[in-house]
């Protein structure tokens, strides 16, 4: 079993709907939890992170985290073109090891 | 604030070179991650500093694997020999919570090994 899991997609939603992207995660003790933005060609950009059970909104973005059912997803509002990318899942064990999961393509059609 | 810069952008070389990666992390953080990425297996943590010290390198997948940061902001990933299979993207990036707060990768540098 992987670390951290992500349907690897694609995704495809229309311009203006809710895109959701969801990550599980292995180990029951992990604390801090991301989400990295990645356009193709270019290096992963953090634009999310929690760290309790809840949901944590930034702009379009909101972050949720379930620590019971280890599930942490990512839900974008109002989609643009311009969200069009790869988005990966991150997790910091409490082992304070590192991973990420493979990504999930997202296309958002105009 | 110019990030973390590496250097250089591609590097195509033959089986059995030796490779070096180079990686200048953000002024002030203490903690510098190398990554690598293929399609395959997804972006795998190679080895990890703190203060300039080797933390985790658990990651490295052999000895033709190395890794030293001589000062703050300087770091070098090296391959010697290099193998078709070590083809991939290979990310530094840095922070300064030990990546409690995520950490800022660098451009990366895209290696082919033919």
């Amino acid at each position: 079993q992987k670390e951290v899991e992500q349907n690897s997609g694609p995704l495809s939603v229309p311009e203006g709907a809710i895109a959701s992207l969801n990550c599980t995660y292995s180990d029951r003790g992990s604390q801090s939890f991301f989400w990295y933005r990645q356009y193709s060609g270019k290096s992963p950009e953090l634009i999310m992170s929690i760290y309790s059970n809840g949901d944590k909104e930034d702009g379009r973005f909101t972050a949720q985290l379930n620590k019971a059912s280890q599930y942490v997803s990512l839900l974008i509002r109002d989609s643009q073109p311009s969200d069009s990318a790869t988005y990966l899942c991150a997790v910091r064990s409490a082992g304070n090891q590192f991973y990420f999961g493979t990504g999930t393509s997202l296309t958002v059609i105009p | 604030d110019a990030g973390v810069i590496q250097s250089p952008r591609h590097e195509v070389t033959e089986m059995g070179q030796e490779v070096t990666l180079r990686c200048k992390p953000i002024s002030g953080h203490d903690y510098l991650f190398w990554y690598r990425q293929t399609m395959m297996r997804g972006l795998e943590l190679l080895i990890y500093f703190n203060n300039n010290v080797p933390i985790d390198d658990s990651g490295m997948p052999e000895d033709r694997f190395s890794a030293k940061m001589p000062n703050a902001s300087f770091s070098t990933l090296k391959i010697q020999p290099s193998e078709p299979r070590d083809s991939a993207v290979y990310f530094c990036a840095s922070s300064s919570t030990g990546g409690a707060a995520g950490y800022t990768f660098g451009s990366g540098t895209r290696l082919t090994v033919v």
